[in-house]
């Protein structure tokens, strides 16, 4: 089993929906949470991150984690064509990263 | 700042002949990982170093694989010998392991390796 579980998609949704991406993970020693963005041909780039549960909102991102059913969600308000990219969740315990399978998404304009 | 800088950024070989990839990070960042992007299996840590010393070399796949960081602003990853199965993007990453213990990585723009 994956440390880190992700759908791969693709997913392709409409100029302005919102769109829920999301991830299960099986380490318990995970602390922190992390989405990853990664254009075509580019490295993955830091979008959020989140220590233990809650949520935590930036612009049209909210990135929420329920460590107690292991279960990590990004959520994208208003898409834009440019949000167009693959999304990795990450877990990491130590200065370890675990990445998902990332999920790639299209906002169709 | 320059960002984490990789080369080549493009790399075709044949089987049996020795890659070496390489990697400057960021000024000033005291961790280096070195990672393996494949359709497969995704983005999967090979080895990561803490002030220029290995600390967890668990995910390099096999004893053809080897990687050193001789100073902090340089690491090579070095394949010998290649074999098809090992073409993939490779990404070096970099950060700082502050007092506030965010792990923010800094991603370069991969070496895209192909073995034929």
């Amino acid at each position: 089993q994956k440390e880190v579980e992700q759908d791969p998609g693709p997913l392709s949704v409409p100029e302005g929906a919102i769109v829920s991406l999301n991830c299960t993970y099986s380490n318990s020693a995970f602390q922190y949470f992390m989405w990853y963005r990664q254009y075509s041909r580019k490295g993955p780039e830091l979008l959020m991150y989140t220590y233990s549960s809650g949520n935590k909102e930036d612009g049209r991102f909210t990135a929420q984690v329920d460590k107690s059913s292991k279960y990590i969600s990004l959520f994208i308000r208003d898409s834009q064509p440019s949000d167009s990219a693959t999304y990795l969740c990450a877990g990491t315990s130590g200065s370890r990263l675990t990445f998902g399978e990332g999920t790639q998404l299209t906002v169709n304009p | 700042d320059a960002g984490v800088i990789q080369s080549p950024r493009h790399e075709v070989t044949e089987m049996g002949q020795e890659v070496t990839l390489r990697c400057k990070p960021i000024s000033g960042h005291d961790y280096l990982f070195w990672y393996r992007q494949t359709m497969m299996r995704g983005l999967e840590l090979l080895i990561y170093f803490n002030n220029n010393v290995p600390i967890d070399d668990s995910g390099m796949p096999e004893d053809r694989f080897s990687a050193k960081m001789p100073n902090a602003s340089f690491s090579t990853l070095k394949i010998q010998p290649s074999e098809p199965r090992d073409s993939a993007v490779y990404f070096c990453a970099s950060t700082y392991q502050g007092p506030s213990f965010q792990e923010t990585q800094y991603f370069g723009p991969g070496t895209r390796l192909l073995v034929l």
